[in-house]
């Protein structure tokens, strides 16, 4: 999960404001994952993307926007609309995903970046 | 959709003793069950996982088991030593033409008391 990056670290949102959240992975991996994580409520999926130019709505989708351009890099947008944004963003990524005509493939191990922590001044 | 369970939300043991988390999920069409551990601030880990055609898969003091009949499967940490101590999550896996995705637990904190 070296191969795995997130930035900034720490982050801070004023009211009112869009903030994005950099993901970046050098392992080659087709899919992607965004996780929002707050104290006792476990991992929740806010978007997942498994090719370049496709993604899909999670759990949590409501007040988030994400872009996949690339296969390396996954960003992740915290619009104005979402109203408690103040949580710990965790991007994953596996090497499962779909090609050509998307058929299922076989599920592989989702690793995870450092996270970044947002706050709301 | 897939709902995953875990409990305990915290569990106490003396270290050297064994300690056990539990999950359920309710898609039967899941096939794939890993489990993480994540210390405080930090990533989560994989720690092991298995998949549906085993019913036990063990890593020296880890262990996981699996009854796909009655939904369930566990973890299992021999020996426990104070680096135990984190939060864990089990998931489970849902498989679809959309992409696949993970169902995570709500989490066990773990503390092992020296």
């Amino acid at each position: 999960d070296g191969g795995i990056t997130q930035s900034p670290k720490y982050l801070f949102r004023k009211e009112g404001q869009n903030v994005t959240l950099s993901c970046e992975q050098n392992l080659n991996h087709d899919a992607m994952y965004w996780y929002r994580q707050d104290p006792g409520q476990g991992l929740r999926l806010i978007y997942y993307s498994q090719i370049v130019n496709d993604f899909q709505k999670g759990d949590i989708a409501e007040g988030y926007s994400v872009s996949r351009e690339k296969k390396e890099s996954f960003p992740l947008t915290v619009t104005s609309a979402q109203k408690n944004p103040t949580a710990f963003y965790l991007c994953a990524s596996s090497s499962s995903g779909t090609s050509g005509a998307r058929r299922r493939s076989s599920w592989e191990t989702q690793y995870f970046g450092p996270g970044t922590r947002l706050l709301v001044l | 959709g897939e709902n995953v369970e875990q409990h305990p939300s915290t569990l106490s043991v003396q270290e050297g003793d064994s300690a056990v988390i539990k999950c359920t999920y309710s898609d039967s069409a899941s096939n794939y069950f890993p489990w993480y551990k994540q210390e405080l601030g930090k990533r989560p880990q994989l720690i092991i996982d298995i998949r549906s055609n085993v019913g036990e898969k063990k890593d020296q003091r880890i262990a996981v088991t699996l009854n796909k009949t009655a939904k369930h499967f566990s973890l299992h940490i021999t020996e426990t030593q104070p680096e135990d101590s984190a939060v864990y999550f089990c998931a489970a896996s849902i498989n679809s033409h959309r992409g696949n995705k993970l169902v995570f637990g709500a989490g066990t904190i773990l503390r092992v008391k020296s």
